[in-house]
């Protein structure tokens, strides 16, 4: 049992490149979520999906996109990358979208933006 | 949106009980108080969760008195493992499936020898 598992774990790109991070879990949860983490700050939520083929944003969604390509996968694409957009993004994944939901987040991957 | 203010660091000593409170003054009446710990280069790990008054698992302890404004995260006895980021979450859901889930700055507890 897995977990949570990302791909990459780093990545440089050049201003303007697109790129697809990807995230999948094992757990057979329903609710998958993309949270990215700037240096000394906590998370932000980017997007989330209460379920499979729902997709809905979260506080920082400008220059992201998002596949819920099953229930397993939840990829984030990032179309013409910024330097504003060098951080940690995780991904997260719960059995469902209640109040009482524990996420278990994958391990990260670290991307920067020249 | 229940926002939550915690202090951002604190120092204790190995051996010592921790108390780190976080302040949600304006915490909904459906939210739960949730508490994560996050070690460096690594994604946040559940800890403890609560509505009100006490609960205790294998790591802490979680108090939140009966107004709710305010929760206590106790730490028995910490360890130098125990140094890293902790989180107060208040979790709230909007109408339909869209959801406002807010990590704070955190506390950086350290854990001196």
């Amino acid at each position: 049992n897995a977990g949570v598992t990302q791909t990459p774990k780093f990545q440089v790109l050049k201003t303007g490149q697109s790129m697809t991070l990807q995230c999948a879990q094992d757990m057979n949860h329903n609710s998958m979520y993309w949270y990215r983490q700037d240096p000394g700050m906590g998370l932000r939520l980017i997007y989330y999906s209460a379920s499979e083929g729902t997709t809905d944003k979260g506080e920082v969604p400008n220059g992201y996109n998002v596949s819920r390509l099953n229930k397993r996968e939840f990829s984030l694409r990032l179309e013409s990358a910024a330097p504003s957009q060098t951080s940690v993004y995780f991904c997260a994944s719960s059995l469902t979208s209640g109040y009482t939901d524990t996420q278990y987040f994958g391990p990260g991957t670290r991307l920067t933006v020249l | 949106l229940a926002k939550t203010t915690q202090p951002i660091s604190m120092d204790s000593y190995e051996g010592q009980e921790v108390n780190i409170t976080c302040s949600h003054n304006n915490i909904a009446t459906n939210d739960y108080i949730t508490w994560y710990q996050q070690f460096p280069s690594q994604g946040p790990r559940f800890i403890i969760q609560g509505y009100k008054t006490k609960v205790t698992n294998e790591v802490a302890s979680l108090f939140i008195p009966a107004d709710r404004k305010s929760s206590t995260l106790s730490l028995p006895r910490v360890s130098l493992s125990d140094t890293a980021v902790y989180y107060c979450l208040a979790l709230q859901a909007s109408s339909g499936s869209a959801r406002q889930l807010t990590f704070g700055s955190g506390t950086q507890l350290t854990v001196l020898p």
